[in-house]
């Protein structure tokens, strides 16, 4: 079965630092999300993405991120400069283009800013 | 503005016996209430979805029910299987976006 798929699984670094975090999301998928979730609380939406471009984001998605498909199969979403309250588990998620409320999510980045 | 949430944040439940998860609900122009599920170390995982104009809607061994009148929204499961521990968030979309607003989840534990 076709599955969304995360790395790292955990990435640690230092306040300040950039991280790049990396996503294959299903192949035949064209919708593509980042979602973050904060130890213990609900799932927050950060930004979509269609057609090499950003439809929608959230308060959250400010200017120190950024999300790119560099290739036919990779999504990734960037931290300029991470802030300890940055740390969080860091969902990306795909859909196909007619299942509009069923996307797929990958298991996850664990991100830890010190 | 954009709220989901949860009466409980933990529901026990004997194994073979029905689970009812509760979610309330206040913006009323959402069009889609949809129920994830999240196992332990995974991502969310779909489990099933409400159109606004509807009142139940079945899958297998789940039933969501929608009640417009209260804001309300529950998901059923019949049969608790140890499998089913997980916690439960209910969500929801506007037809005119594509990202999920998701609630505070309740951790539905079985008990053998």
């Amino acid at each position: 079965e076709p599955e969304v798929t995360q790395t790292p699984s955990h990435q640690v670094t230092q306040m300040g630092q950039e991280v790049i975090l990396r996503c294959v999301p299903i192949s035949n998928h064209l919708y593509f999300y980042w979602y973050r979730q904060i130890l213990g609380q609900k799932v927050e939406f950060l930004v979509s993405f269609y057609n090499n471009e950003i439809s929608e984001k959230s308060e959250i998605f400010d200017d120190q991120f950024s999300v790119e498909r560099p290739d036919g199969s990779n999504f990734t979403l960037k931290i300029r400069s991470t802030k300890l309250e940055d740390s969080a588990m860091y969902f990306c998620a795909s859909r196909a283009t007619s299942s509009y409320n069923e996307q797929f999510f990958g298991p996850g980045t664990r991100l830890t800013v010190l | 503005g954009e709220s989901v949430g949860l009466h409980l944040p933990t529901l026990s439940v004997q194994e073979g016996d029905n689970s009812i998860i509760n979610c309330a609900y206040s913006n009323s122009a959402s069009d889609y209430f949809i129920w994830y599920k999240q196992e332990s170390g995974k991502g969310p995982q779909f489990i099933i979805d409400i159109r606004s104009n509807m009142d139940k809607r079945q899958g297998q061994r789940v039933t969501v029910l929608l009640n417009k009148t209260v804001k309300h929204l529950s998901l059923q499961i019949a049969a608790t299987q140890p499998g089913d521990s997980a916690v439960y968030f209910c969500a929801e979309r506007y037809s005119s976006a594509s990202k999920i607003i998701f609630g505070s989840g309740t951790r539905l534990s079985i008990r053998p």
